[in-house]
């Protein structure tokens, strides 16, 4: 059974500009979580989709949005980059049901300059 | 405030010995607890406790919950230089949290 996959791997963009990824989550996993990591602040959760709505939702500013699709694909836009986004952008799927299993694509390393 | 942290924030230990970390909670609507182990890349899944007191192992490495007393504990035993890592415990509940883990080094 194929992994997360996520796209781009790299992407430098600069400040003021916006930026979407993408994660294909594992055939049959209809959550999508994503996550920002960052040496300082480690892993922070973003949101959570499940059967294309939003599920669950951390504590960040609005300019960071996303969407799920009907084959559970799921998109992240950020608006308006900053230089403090700069991080790695991890997805992860799972089957959504209690517990919450989740496994871990290989992320998208975001540099704002 | 819910909260997940991780102790100790480091570790270095010789091949062979034994090591537990610790992961305490604070979380509302508790779910579950999940041990992740991050090399140079994305966290990979180790388990997922949901009940107290049943011990989840594989190989050298096992893990217990305590939804009493709030924690977990992840043990490795004969560790090897393999399993230098970052440790990460993770919690859901109303949403997920992540500790900011425990990075292990093994020296030969």
């Amino acid at each position: 059974k194929a992994g997360v996959t996520q796209t781009p791997r790299y992407l430098i963009k600069t400040r003021g500009q916006q930026v979407t990824l993408s994660c294909s989550p594992i055939s049959g996993h209809r959550s999508v979580s994503w996550y920002q990591q960052t040496p300082g602040q480690g892993l922070q959760f973003l949101f959570e989709y499940f059967s294309e709505t939003q599920r669950n939702k951390g504590n960040f500013p609005g300019r960071f949005s996303g969407r799920q699709f009907s084959n559970s694909r799921s998109e992240m836009n950020v608006s308006t980059l900053e230089l403090g986004d700069s991080a790695l952008y991890l997805c992860a799927s799972s089957l959504g049901v209690e517990g919450y299993e989740q496994y871990f694509g290989p992320g998208t390393r975001l540099t704002v300059t | 405030e819910d909260k997940v942290v991780q102790s100790p924030l480091s570790l270095v230990v010789h091949e062979g010995d034994t090591v537990t970390l610790n992961c305490s909670y604070e979380v509302t609507n508790f779910r579950s607890l999940l041990w992740y182990k991050q090399e140079k890349k994305a966290p990979t899944f180790l388990f997922m406790l949901t009940s107290s007191g049943i011990e989840k192992k594989s190989g050298r490495l096992s893990s217990i919950l305590d939804k009493k007393e709030l924690f977990s504990i992840l043990n490795i035993t004969a560790t090897q230089t393999g399993d230098s890592a970052v440790y990460l415990c993770a919690l859901t509940g109303n949403q997920f949290y992540f500790g900011t883990g425990t990075s292990l080094t093994v020296i030969p």
